[in-house]
């Protein structure tokens, strides 16, 4: 099983339904962050969480939330989809320090089509 | 955390070594140089860190330049398997934040 886990891998949704992407890990890393990629372009900070209790805006955060629902699982919802949100989605949990063996390990991503 | 600039594209031939760029002037002493991959829409893959001293490991060597400018990333075989976009990070460990990633080298390994 991969140590970072996207669901769903892919989705279609309508504009202003609500939809919720689901991150889980088995890496046991206490920081977990959700990023967006647009064609093109690199990867942009949504949202970021240090530990259970700690959520910390990135710097795309309007439109979205998230929940930190235990150490392993991360969501990140959006409450009423936008077709400019169409993208890429990537979960990422680090240690502590970031500067572990591996770094960042990232998931493979969920692509959200918004029509 | 410094910025970073790198070429927006390179080529390499198959088998031949693979020298990427990477440009920090403004990288301070507690930043580490850390190196990512995308290989097409997948989730960035890590490749290597460093702070002073050159690095290698099974998938690349890290040599990064005397006063920390500047670094570059070998791929020192490449293969049609290696084209992706390369990321280069600057970032300390106490800085508090997520990675930034800007738009990296995307890297062409023709056969």
């Amino acid at each position: 099983d991969a140590d970072v886990t996207q669901t769903p891998r892919n989705r279609i949704t309508k504009t202003g339904k609500r939809i919720m992407l689901e991150c889980s890990q088995t890496k046991g890393h206490d920081r977990m962050y959700w990023y967006r990629q647009d064609p093109g372009l690199g990867l942009r900070l949504i949202y970021y969480s240090f530990d259970v209790k700690d959520i910390n805006k990135g710097e795309i955060s309007d439109g979205y939330s998230v929940s930190r629902q235990a150490q392993a699982k991360f969501s990140l919802s959006l409450e009423s989809a936008i077709p400019n949100q169409t993208a890429l989605y990537f979960c990422a949990t680090s240690d502590f320090t970031g500067t572990g063996l591996n770094g960042y390990t990232f998931g493979s991503g969920t692509r959200l089509t918004v029509v | 955390d410094a910025k970073t600039t790198q070429p927006t594209s390179m080529d390499c031939a198959e088998g031949r070594a693979a020298n990427l760029p990477c440009n920090h002037s403004t990288i301070s002493g507690n930043e580490y140089v850390y190196w990512y991959r995308q290989i097409h829409s997948q989730g960035p893959q890590y490749i290597i860190h460093g702070l002073k001293n050159n690095e290698t490991n099974e998938m690349a060597s890290l040599i990064i330049t005397e006063d920390r400018k500047s670094s570059t990333l070998i791929l020192p075989h490449a293969t049609l398997r290696d084209t992706a976009v390369y990321y280069c990070i600057v970032r300390s460990t106490n800085s508090g934040y997520a990675l930034n990633f800007g738009k990296g080298t995307s890297l062409l390994v023709t056969p």
